[in-house]
């Protein structure tokens, strides 16, 4: 089985724009969950979605946001971004068993 | 204070080491436990997961988890080289939100 996949792996944006993160989940898994790593925080979680619903959220500003569509893929967007939201974007895929495979990220450069 | 401590290390072992990782947790509602390792610029792979508390062993890698105590630890025998990396602890309730520690830096050298 393929396994999670992100696009793009790399983006550099400048402050005030927005942008949109793509997560392919593995096939089969209903289940996306996103969270942002930086050296200062760590692994944090942003949001779940489970059957194109928003399942789970955790504490970050209404400016990150995310979808799933009927394919299980799922986007989150970042609006008006700031330099502290230069990170490494993960995605992860569940089974429902709350085991969770994780990308390899996407790497946001803010400027 | 953080729901889930973790040591950041580094930790610096001879190959063939048996190595111990730990994470000490608050939240007596977590089910759920993971390990994680992620190379450089890679993302986080799982390598064990345990439901409430025992022993779980998978070749060379034991997880541990004692509720009582709120901790669990990781053991790798015989390590390699290969795996040096960082060893993130997680955890969760009844749910797919994960709640990580801030992770180990292990590096292991011939």
């Amino acid at each position: 089985k393929a396994g999670v996949t992100q696009t793009p792996r790399y983006l550099i944006k400048t402050r005030g724009q927005q942008v949109t993160l793509s997560c392919s989940p593995i096939s089969g898994h209903r289940s996306v969950s996103w969270y942002q790593q930086t050296p200062g925080q760590g692994l944090q979680f942003l949001f779940e979605y489970f059957s194109e619903t928003q399942r789970n959220k955790g504490n970050f500003p209404g400016r990150f946001s995310g979808r799933q569509f009927s394919n299980s893929r799922s986007e989150m967007n970042v609006s008006t971004l700031e330099l502290g939201d230069s990170a490494l974007y993960l995605c992860a895929s569940s089974s429902g068993e709350y085991t969770q495979y994780f990308g390899p990220g996407t790497r946001l450069t803010v400027l | 204070q953080k729901e889930v401590e973790q040591d950041p290390g580094p930790l610096s072992v001879p190959e063939g080491a048996i190595v111990s990782l730990n994470c000490t947790y608050s939240n007596s509602a977590f089910q759920y436990f993971m390990w994680y390792r992620q190379y450089s610029r890679k993302g986080p792979e799982l390598l064990m997961y345990t439901y409430s508390s025992g022993n779980k062993e998978d070749g060379r890698f034991t997880a541990q988890v004692d509720k009582s105590s709120k901790y669990i630890s990781l053991f790798i025998r015989d390590s390699q080289p290969s795996d040096s990396a960082t060893y993130l602890c997680a955890m969760s309730e009844y749910t797919d939100k994960l709640i990580f520690g801030t992770g180990t830096r292990l590096q292991v050298f011939p």
